[in-house]
């Protein structure tokens, strides 16, 4: 059973414009997410974060937006750059009781000049 | 400072035989991870460590086995390894206990292939 869903495999935007990366989650106990960001042959490296109890967090290009009652999060990269093509994963946590930390299947975004 | 490293890049193996993932971080980390990447799947947990000689489960421990005898190591071992394991192995390491939700910072991956 995929706890943390990403429908979309793969993702084509031009260059300048924005790129928008989504999930979905089951678990209702998750109250962390986190995304990271993976390039072809090396380990996944962090990029932004949010919590259960905000609804959105931005870091420069980066903004994550949570919809809790949907059990959706979607990250927005503005303006999207071609340095940016690489694997998406999101990951959910539960930051009290049993550890989990579910990460998604990943979409690739490719970032066309 | 080299983040996490992971010996080796690559290896194969025949189905049976046995070895060990090497990890390490120079962060002064507590919490270290193995987990799993399948391709069409995320990364999956195997086990974890919240300090120094203590291990627990992921989702996915059947056929491995680990030790974290020092806090800047965390070894990965494969008892007869089986073609199901074939995958790419990533440690990762966070200064956060396990549950606090922390970004965790991952090293470049072991390419694992049993024949």
């Amino acid at each position: 059973d995929q706890q943390v869903k990403q429908n979309s495999p793969s993702l084509s935007v031009q260059e300048g414009r924005i790129s928008i990366l989504n999930c979905d989650y089951t678990n209702s106990m998750f109250d962390y997410f986190l995304w990271y960001k993976k390039y072809p042959a090396e380990g996944p490296t962090f990029l932004i974060s949010i919590s259960s109890i905000k609804d959105k967090n931005e870091d420069g290009r980066f903004t994550v937006f949570l919809n809790k009652s949907a059990k959706h999060l979607s990250l927005h990269i503005v303006p999207s750059q071609p340095g940016d093509s690489a694997v998406y994963f999101c990951a959910a946590t539960v930051t009290s009781g049993t550890y989990k930390y579910i990460f998604g299947t990943g979409t690739r975004l490719k970032v066309l000049a | 400072n080299a983040g996490v490293t992971q010996t080796p890049k690559f290896q194969v193996l025949k189905t049976g035989q046995s070895m060990t993932l090497q990890c390490a971080q120079d962060m002064n980390h507590n919490s270290m991870y193995w987990y799993r990447q399948d391709p069409g799947m995320g990364l999956r947990l195997i086990y974890y460590s919240a300090s120094e000689g203590t291990t627990d489960k992921g989702e996915v421990p059947d056929g491995y086995n680990v030790s974290r005898l020092k806090k800047q190591n965390f070894l990965l071992g494969l008892e007869s390894a089986a073609p199901s394991q074939t995958s790419v192995y990533f440690c990762a390491s966070s200064n956060s206990l396990p549950g606090q939700g922390n970004e965790q910072f991952f090293g470049p991956g072991t390419r694992l292939t049993v024949l």
